[in-house]
């Protein structure tokens, strides 16, 4: 069935620091890969989003990989600052209308 | 995302009871969904409506009902059948014309459900 795994659960890095979040999908049809990052107590927002013509985009500090063959995307966030901090969550379009999400990776930026 | 509303911000039910949660939007999309989450686990869809008048049963949802009459609302009814209604409750839109896996959802600011 449709279903992707996210890694790491939780994600500890300094301030300034690199932080990378993975994901694996399992519907070789999806052309859609969204990341949504979630603050404590609102709602999920769109950060970047990727579709399957393409390998990589970046926008400023976050970037999205994109491997088609191998079913896995990843997120990067460079020059991490403590309003980074929150839960992100993958996503990708299944077959049917709708999108299948992980279960979040909680990132916390010390500063 | 300013422009789809959900209320009300928290909600108590009582055993037995049903509960309705208000989402509306005024961004003209076609397509609506809600979502619930609960700690530690992801977005997990109850249903879905791509026009209105139609809807379709997600992945949970056994205990919820929704109708979709106008375009720019979608209530969830929790019923008295869902043993474990406590959960943060996610509306959600999105244009409807490429299917809702092909595009940005927006999000509700959410209704947190408590059982008393």
């Amino acid at each position: 069935g449709e279903n992707v795994e996210q890694h790491p659960s939780t994600l500890s890095v300094q301030e300034g620091d690199s932080a990378v979040i993975k994901c694996t999908y399992s519907d070789s049809a999806s052309n859609y890969f969204p990341w949504y990052k979630q603050e404590l107590g609102k709602r999920p927002q769109l950060i970047i989003d990727i579709r399957s013509n393409v390998g990589e985009k970046k926008d400023q500090r976050i970037a999205v990989t994109l491997n088609k063959t191998a079913k896995h995307f990843s997120l990067h966030i460079t020059e991490t600052q403590p309003e980074d901090s929150a839960v992100y969550f993958c996503s990708y379009g299944g077959a049917t209308n709708k999108l299948i999400f992980g279960t979040g990776t909680l990132l916390a930026v010390q500063p | 995302d300013g422009g789809i509303t959900q209320s009300p911000k928290y909600l108590f039910r009582k055993e037995g009871q049903n509960v309705t949660l208000s989402c509306e939007q005024n961004l003209n999309h076609d397509a609506m969904y809600w979502y619930r989450q609960d700690p530690g686990q992801g977005l997990r869809l109850i249903y879905y409506s791509q026009i209105v008048n139609d809807f379709q049963k997600g992945d949970i949802a056994e205990g919820y009902s929704v109708s979709r009459e106008k375009k720019e609302s979608f209530p969830l009814t929790v019923t008295s059948a869902q043993k474990n209604p406590t959960a943060f409750y996610l509306c959600a839109s999105s244009i409807g014309s490429a299917g809702g896996g092909q595009e940005t959802q927006y999000f509700g600011p959410g209704t947190r459900l408590l059982v008393l």
